[in-house]
């Protein structure tokens, strides 16, 4: 069964640095989805991408945060300025169309020192 | 506020038991609900999607109540490997479809 597949499964950052993690969707799907979930907490949804835009985005989705799918198989997270409260785990999603239930990355853990 | 929310948990239950958990949405406009189960630290994983006139896979039935904006999953014949949170999930609705608020889960043990 096809996956999402996400790199790297840990990162360890300093507050202040730019991170980015990485997600390869589906090959055939069309929709894209960051999610993240702090520890403890529940899954929160930040950013939903379709069509090379950004078609919604939470109010967690600040200015410090970007995505960008840079070529037809990466699809990517940056901070760029991380804080300490960025710590979680940080998972991808894709489906092929809007209505279909979202297949879920094994996630990335990030950890803001 | 857009929120769902689900009865914390845990749930301990024997194998065998029947074990039922409900869910409550405020957003009457959400148009698809799900289940997912989540191991620890691990990604959430569909086990349903929820339908108007109730499903059934195997030992898992759901059912959902939109006048009450309310989702409900029985679990019959409880194994070991059910031990896991449960995720009640619905979209955002507004023509938002895939994103989705997900509830802070229920948890369920089962023991021997």
């Amino acid at each position: 069964e096809p996956e999402v597949t996400q790199t790297p499964s840990h990162q360890v950052t300093q507050m202040g640095q730019e991170v980015i993690l990485r997600c390869v969707p589906i090959s055939n799907h069309l929709y894209f989805y960051w999610y993240r979930q702090i520890l403890g907490q529940k899954v929160e949804f930040l950013v939903s991408f379709y069509n090379n835009e950004i078609s919604e985005k939470s109010e967690i989705f600040d200015d410090q945060f970007s995505v960008e799918r840079p070529d037809g198989s990466n699809f990517t997270l940056k901070i760029r300025s991380t804080k300490l409260e960025d710590s979680a785990m940080y998972f991808c999603a894709s489906g092929p169309d809007y209505s279909s239930p979202l297949h879920f990355g094994n996630g990335t853990r990030l950890t803001v020192t | 506020r857009k929120e769902v929310e689900q009865d914390p948990g845990p749930f301990n239950v024997p194998e065998g038991a029947t074990v039922a958990f409900n869910c409550t949405y405020s957003n009457s406009a959400s148009q698809s609900f799900f289940w997912y189960r989540q191991d620890c630290r691990k990604e959430p994983k569909l086990l349903m999607s929820v339908y108007s006139s109730g499903n059934e896979d195997g030992r898992f039935t759901a059912q959902l109540n939109r006048a009450s904006q309310y989702i409900s999953l029985l679990i019959r014949d409880s194994k070991l490997s059910d031990s896991a949170t449960y995720l009640c999930v619905v979209n955002m609705g507004g023509g938002s479809q895939g994103n989705l608020i997900f509830g802070k889960g229920t948890k369920l043990s089962v023991k021997p």
